[in-house]
């Protein structure tokens, strides 16, 4: 069975500081890696990564992708409150047919 | 672009009644996703959707739970009957058609309270 797990479940800083977060998976056929902001209820996409893409950069935002570990890493620089969400990990395998979700990082930014 | 569509937004119910949410996929979007999410969890997967075929549905508590996607577009998800542990976020999810490489989209979800 596809698994996903994510650590911390739960991470409390101030403005201004660097943030990693971690990803770690087994999935039969492994295609991609998504990561996700949840802030109310939608989540929102930030990242796909797969093996012809492991690194992925927007703004204060990069991840990437170690296939030999079977992990990723979300780094968040520079952390604004605005940030505060949670960060879901997810994989897709047996083909892409759907997407396994991890239990999510609560990131907490205090001013 | 318009987005995911979902309704009710909100939805509070005596256990043992009845409920449906509905939802309207991205206009293109063949693949349609059902998740669950209890509080404090990640999304988990109730069932999937390649136009109007279930592609899984293995996690779907089929006693109580059903969903169909008639003509391949929308979507609904009922609920007969209710128990309290069926309080969750009910998302509904979309994406084109399945090479592997494609992320979902995500509508905003309905709250679903079973009192």
């Amino acid at each position: 069975e596809d698994k996903v797990v994510q650590s911390p479940l739960s991470l409390v800083v101030h403005e201004g500081d660097t943030v990693t977060l971690n990803c770690s998976y087994e999935v039969t056929n492994f295609r991609s890696l998504l990561w996700y902001k949840q802030e109310k209820k939608a989540p929102t996409f930030l990242f796909m990564l797969t093996s012809s893409g492991i690194e992925k950069k927007s703004g204060r935002l990069s991840s990437i992708l170690d296939k030999k570990e079977l992990s990723s890493i979300l780094n968040i620089t520079a952390t604004q409150t605005g940030d505060s969400a949670i960060y879901l990990c997810a994989v897709s395998g047996n083909y892409g047919q759907n997407f396994v979700f991890g239990p999510g990082t609560r990131l907490s930014v205090l001013p | 672009e318009a987005g995911v569509a979902q309704s009710p937004r909100y939805k509070i119910i005596e256990k043992r009644q009845s409920v449906a949410f509905w939802c309207n996929p991205i206009s293109g979007h063949a693949t349609l996703y059902w998740y669950q999410q209890i509080l404090g969890q990640g999304p988990k997967l109730l069932i999937q959707f390649q136009n109007n075929g279930v592609v899984d549905d293995s996690q779907l508590p089929k006693d109580r739970f059903s969903a169909e996607r008639l003509k391949g577009v929308d979507s609904t998800l009922k609920i007969q009957p209710a128990k309290l542990e069926d309080s969750a976020v009910y998302l509904c999810a979309s994406s084109e058609p399945d090479r592997g490489t494609t992320e979902a989209f995500f509508g905003q979800g309905t709250r679903l309270t079973v009192v």
